[in-house]
């Protein structure tokens, strides 16, 4: 699987937006983007995917930037809730697409 | 049932002894995965079962790892002669057959089992 960039950590206020980058500048035409998070001693959690276009569900949101290297996940008003470890992980459609190779993530703390 | 659930959540035991973990997948789930996560790191894939079978099991670190899924639903992770290193959180996740083809590809996690090898 291509391999995806993230800030080590992220800080952001309660019921403010926040937007978290990830890096993905080998991504293939057949990646998929997606999104889990892992809420303290939880495992991790289905958040959102996408392939190229922008993607809205009820917990967050998907842009994908034009050139697909790079996408954001945005959380429209950040709960203390919402405190977690942010993954962004890419699979291929085709192949060995049956698993998700995670990285360190996004340590998010919400301040009240 | 309505989540993965796995046993024991709590593990502590011995260097040496033998272990086992349990899952219990999503019903009707015929993907089972299993994940190893230590302090600080996400995690890491282990072995990926389609019905009874082992797909994938190139994750298990070494020969004392072996996992087995006789009827296609539960699961069973052993480790034996277990060391200091085996120490982490391990994690089944399931999920829906064929979804894969569908680009979702959505995996539902347990809370994981705690191990400690003292």
């Amino acid at each position: 699987d291509a391999k995806t960039t993230q800030p080590n950590s992220m800080e952001s206020n309660e019921e403010e937006p926040v937007h978290l980058p990830c890096n993905h500048s080998t991504i293939s035409g057949t990646d998929y983007i997606h999104w889990y998070r892992q809420l303290p001693s939880q495992g991790p959690e289905y958040v959102i995917h996408g392939l190229t276009s922008n993607v809205n569900n009820r917990m967050a949101s998907l842009a994908i930037a034009e050139d697909r290297k790079s996408s954001t996940l945005i959380l429209h008003r950040a709960t203390l809730r919402d405190a977690a470890v942010y993954y962004c992980i890419l699979r291929n459609s085709g192949g060995s697409n049956y698993k998700l190779t995670f990285g360190k993530g996004t340590l998010l703390t919400v301040n009240p | 049932g309505a989540g993965v659930s796995q046993t024991p959540s709590n593990k502590v035991t011995e260097k040496g002894k033998y272990v086992e973990l349990r899952c219990d997948p999503i019903s009707g789930h015929t993907a089972l995965y299993w994940y190893r996560q230590s302090l600080g790191q996400g995690p890491e894939f282990l072995i990926y079962f389609q019905g009874t079978g082992a797909a994938d099991d190139s994750g298990l670190p070494n020969d004392r790892f072996f996992a087995v899924r006789p009827e296609g639903s539960v699961s069973t992770l052993k480790i034996q002669r277990t060391e200091r290193g085996d120490s982490a959180v391990y994690l089944c996740a399931s999920r829906e057959y064929g979804q894969q083809s569908s680009g979702a590809n959505v995996l539902t996690f347990g809370a994981g089992s705690r191990l400690t090898v003292l």
